[in-house]
């Protein structure tokens, strides 16, 4: 069935480096790739999506890029900040519906 | 734009007692989905329906698990009898149809059996 593996599950960082959370998929007809970010208690939050036709999406310290033919995806996050510490998410879709990876627990230590 | 309503937001039961989750979807939105987040873990899709129809309830235990939208907006999803495994959030999502695009999360019910 579809599957979404993501790594770390832990990541911890100093404050101001950067962070980086991979994901595979093994559904070839996803062609929709959100990120989430969930803190403690509260519903996941999308911070940027990608959709299969571009390879690379940039928003402010956060970027994704995605690699269709390995089937695999990534969350940079540059310039990192304690508030930046929650829990993220990958899911890959296609056909209606989102399959979620994981987890990350990040932490930024200030 | 008002968001995804999930009640309650907290529950406690025991073992083998019965509970039920309620969700009203965004206005407008014909796709409806359940998930079930176990503590440390992932969304895990339950139940997928589009408009009151189920499109995907391919991890739905159907033993104890039942959910249904009768009239294509608010949903309602029911465990009977609970098991100590079923403690967990869940989660209700929306889409505009055939999107998954617009795909926006409620806060959840966090329901402990013990």
């Amino acid at each position: 069935g579809e599957n979404v593996e993501q790594h770390p599950s832990t990541l911890s960082v100093q404050e101001g480096d950067s962070a980086v959370i991979k994901c595979t998929y093994s559904d070839s007809a996803s062609n929709y790739f959100p990120w989430y970010k969930q803190e403690l208690g509260k519903r996941p939050q999308l911070i940027i999506d990608i959709r299969s036709n571009v390879g690379e999406k940039k928003d402010q310290r956060i970027a994704v890029t995605l690699n269709k033919t390995a089937k695999h995806f990534s969350l940079h996050i540059t310039e990192t900040q304690p508030e930046d510490s929650a829990v993220y998410f990958c899911a890959a879709g296609g056909w209606g519906k989102l399959i979620f990876g994981q987890g990350t627990e990040l932490s930024v230590k200030p | 734009e008002a968001g995804v309503a999930q009640s309650p937001r907290y529950k406690i039961i025991e073992k083998r007692q019965s509970v039920a989750f309620w969700c009203n979807p965004i206005s407008g939105h014909a796709t409806l989905y359940w998930y079930q987040q176990i503590l440390g873990q992932g969304p895990k899709l339950l139940i997928q329906f589009q408009n009151n129809g189920v499109v995907d309830d391919s991890q739905l235990p159907k033993d104890r698990f039942s959910a249904e939208r009768l009239k294509g907006v608010d949903s309602t999803l029911k465990i009977q009898p609970a098991k100590l495994e079923d403690s967990a959030v869940y989660l209700c999502a929306s889409s505009p149809a055939g999107q998954i695009y617009g795909y926006t999360f409620g806060s959840g019910t966090r329901l402990t059996v013990v």
